[in-house]
């Protein structure tokens, strides 16, 4: 069965502060990681990564996969209250298609 | 472009009851997705249509649940009867073509079955 197991399950920060996101997945077929934003309402898209090792980087989040390790991490630096959600890990496990298996999410608290 | 968009936002209903959901996803986006949120177990993929067709139901928990594509501009969710293990939220999610994963949610419908 396709997992993927975020960690950690929670996490509370003082602003300013640089947290890292952890992502590791066990799938049959890969294609592709994306992360995902849910504050109080739908999930908003951040990045997606198909290669190894290419940072995806966007303000003050950025990004990296490691298909040998089958993980990925979220870094977000000089944390603000705003950043505070819940941040889901998905992977896409379909050659043809964009089915996704998300993980459990990592609730992120910043605290002013 | 509205973004994808879902009603009821929020639904409270009583069990066995039958409750319909409904999505209308991005104009032009080829595949529309159904997705349960709960604490217990995180965002799960119910269904997924490719062009108007059911791809993948295996998510689907239960012959209670159905869902239909007439259009490409239109999609519902039903459930009957409702129990109230079905309280959730519901994500209807479009995306375009293969080469693409990034999926666009709705604002998503609060389900409570009493």
């Amino acid at each position: 069965e396709d997992k993927v197991v975020q960690s950690p399950l929670s996490l509370v920060v003082h602003e300013g502060d640089t947290v890292t996101l952890n992502c590791s997945y066990e799938v049959t077929n890969f294609r592709s990681l994306l992360w995902y934003k849910q504050e109080k309402k739908a999930p908003t898209f951040l990045f997606m990564l198909t290669s190894s090792g290419i940072e995806k980087k966007s303000g003050r989040l950025s990004s990296i996969l490691d298909k040998k390790e089958l993980f990925s991490i979220l870094n977000i630096t000089a944390t603000q209250t705003g950043d505070s959600a819940v941040y889901l890990c998905a992977v896409c496990t379909v050659e043809y298609g964009n089915k996704l298996v998300f993980g459990a999410g990592t609730i992120l608290r910043v605290k002013s | 472009d509205a973004g994808v968009i879902q009603s009821p936002r929020h639904e409270v209903t009583e069990m066995g009851q039958e409750v319909t959901l409904r999505c209308k996803p991005i104009s032009g986006h080829d595949y529309l997705f159904w997705y349960r949120q709960t604490m217990m177990r995180g965002l799960e993929l119910l269904i997924y249509f490719n062009n108007n067709v059911p791809i993948d139901d295996s998510g689907m928990p239960e012959d209670r649940f159905s869902a239909k594509m007439p259009n490409a501009s239109f999609s519902t969710l039903k459930i009957q009867p409702s129990e109230p293990r079905d309280s959730a939220v519901y994500f209807c999610a479009s995306s375009f073509g293969t080469h693409s994963n990034e999926q666009f949610f709705g604002p998503g419908t609060r389900l409570t079955v009493l």
